[in-house]
């Protein structure tokens, strides 16, 4: 199975600052790479989907990008309502796997 | 606006088959895939399997042995067992809609402990 390891584990930063997370495959996964956002106690959402489609209603200062193996998600300007972990997924082949998460914190 | 909503029993016993069902409210299950995914506490997401609204389905080769997912149309309904469960399947569980490209909406997930 396509392992996807994400850094970093934890990145801290403050509000109106810029973040870049990480998602490597351990093999091609061409653009079919997805990310999602999860607060504490509530279920995952998507944000972005084959790499750079922004999911319905998601602000556009959430941006992703890549193809292959590594992978980017960039969130120009943090809002206080974007510290949460933030999960990778791919669909290339099965089974689908998800990286272990970055946790994104208050500085 | 497509809701999905978990249901079970929230502890079983070891050895014992777990059974979840998933109620898909706000859109027609017909016509889609439908995931189950768990997360155990403080840790990452993994995929179960997946169920269309035809009945095929695909399961994760490292649960394959032990999953059985069904769907009944009718009821906007689908369900998932996992037989054999131990302490190792403790998780919280989430049904979610399988886009293909992804999954976009999500239930808000039931905690199931395995435990005598």
């Amino acid at each position: 199975e396509i392992v996807l390891t994400q850094s970093p584990a934890t990145l801290s930063l403050s509000p109106g600052e810029r973040a870049t997370l990480s998602c490597r495959a351990s093999q091609s996964v061409s653009s079919y790479l997805a990310w999602y956002q999860q607060k504490p106690g509530q279920a995952p959402r998507l944000l972005i989907y084959d790499a750079s489609n922004r999911a319905t209603g998601i602000p556009a200062r959430f941006s992703g990008s890549g193809s292959g193996t590594d992978f980017t998600l960039t969130i120009s300007s943090l809002e206080p309502e974007d510290f949460a972990v933030y999960y990778c997924q791919h669909r290339s082949t099965w089974p689908r796997t998800f990286g272990q998460g970055t946790k994104l914190e208050i500085k | 606006q497509v809701q999905l909503q978990e249901s079970g029993p929230g502890l079983v016993k070891p050895s014992e088959t777990l059974s979840l069902t998933c109620t898909v409210s706000g859109g027609s299950i017909s016509g889609y895939y439908w995931s189950w995914i768990r997360q155990p506490a403080g840790k990452g997401l993994e995929w179960i399997g997946r169920i269309y609204s035809s009945g095929s389905t695909t399961y994760n080769p490292s649960l394959k042995s032990r999953v059985s997912m069904s769907i009944d149309t009718s009821k906007n309904q689908f369900s998932l067992k996992l037989s054999s469960v131990t302490a190792a399947d403790t998780a919280v569980y989430f049904c979610a809609r399988d886009m293909t490209y992804a999954f976009d909406y999500w239930g808000q997930g039931t905690l199931i402990t395995v435990s005598s």
